[in-house]
């Protein structure tokens, strides 16, 4: 699996957009973008994913580079609820592969 | 919205003793994997099943880890001897197919297990 860079950190204020990047530089034609997110020591929460093209749910949306070599998770209002550790995770389809966490970006959303 | 559980939610265990964690999937999914994470480090992938055979399996996954689908509900993990190192936060996941669209991992609340 291609291996992803984030940042260690970031801060966001309440009602504001939250953008976390994710560098995946050496992803592969057949390798997706997932987003997980860890509140404390909860299980990780499934966000949203894709392949290439921008991707929205109601969580959040998804922007891909033409190039695929980075993204970018929107929240678009971040509550204090988001405050959380978000991973970016790539990996094969079609296998059913294990994922790979790295450290992920800790965001804290703050009043 | 289904999810899945996982019981205990704790387990304290002696050094030594047999522990058995459960979880029970997302109803109609059929693959099956276990992570963990100790304390204040990386969530960590253990073993993935399915068709009532291993997958894939990681480094960790010794021969003292072993897994099951005892019924049509639950799947299990078993660490026959508890070593200190095992204390950790055990996860499970479930996702539906493997596929694009029906691969995503769901996660359960996890087992935090503590082995003195």
């Amino acid at each position: 699996d291609a291996k992803t860079t984030q940042p260690p950190s970031m801060d966001c204020a309440e009602g504001r957009a939250a953008n976390l990047p994710c560098n995946h530089s050496t992803i592969s034609g057949n390798e997706y973008v997932y987003w997980y997110r860890q509140i404390h020591s909860q299980g990780p929460q499934y966000i949203i994913h894709g392949l290439k093209n921008n991707e929205t749910n109601e969580m959040a949306s998804l922007i891909i580079t033409e190039d695929r070599k980075s993204s970018t998770l929107i929240l678009p209002h971040a509550t204090l609820r988001d405050t959380a550790v978000y991973y970016c995770i790539v990996t094969l389809t079609g296998t059913a592969s294990k994922l790979t966490f790295g450290t992920g970006t800790r965001l804290q959303v703050t009043l | 919205e289904p999810e899945v559980t996982q019981t205990p939610s704790h387990q304290v265990t002696q050094m030594g003793q047999e522990v058995i964690l459960r979880c029970v999937p997302i109803s109609n999914h059929l693959y099956f994997y276990w992570y963990r994470q100790i304390l204040g480090q990386k969530v960590e992938f253990l073993v993935s099943f399915y068709n009532n055979e291993i997958s894939e399996k990681s480094e960790i996954f010794d021969d003292q880890f072993s897994v099951e689908r005892p019924d049509g509900s639950n799947f299990t993990l078993k660490i026959r001897s508890t070593k200190l190192e095992d204390s950790a936060m055990y996860f499970c996941a479930s996702s539906e197919l493997a596929g694009a669209l029906k691969e995503t991992q769901y996660f359960g609340p996890g087992t935090r297990l503590l082995v003195l």
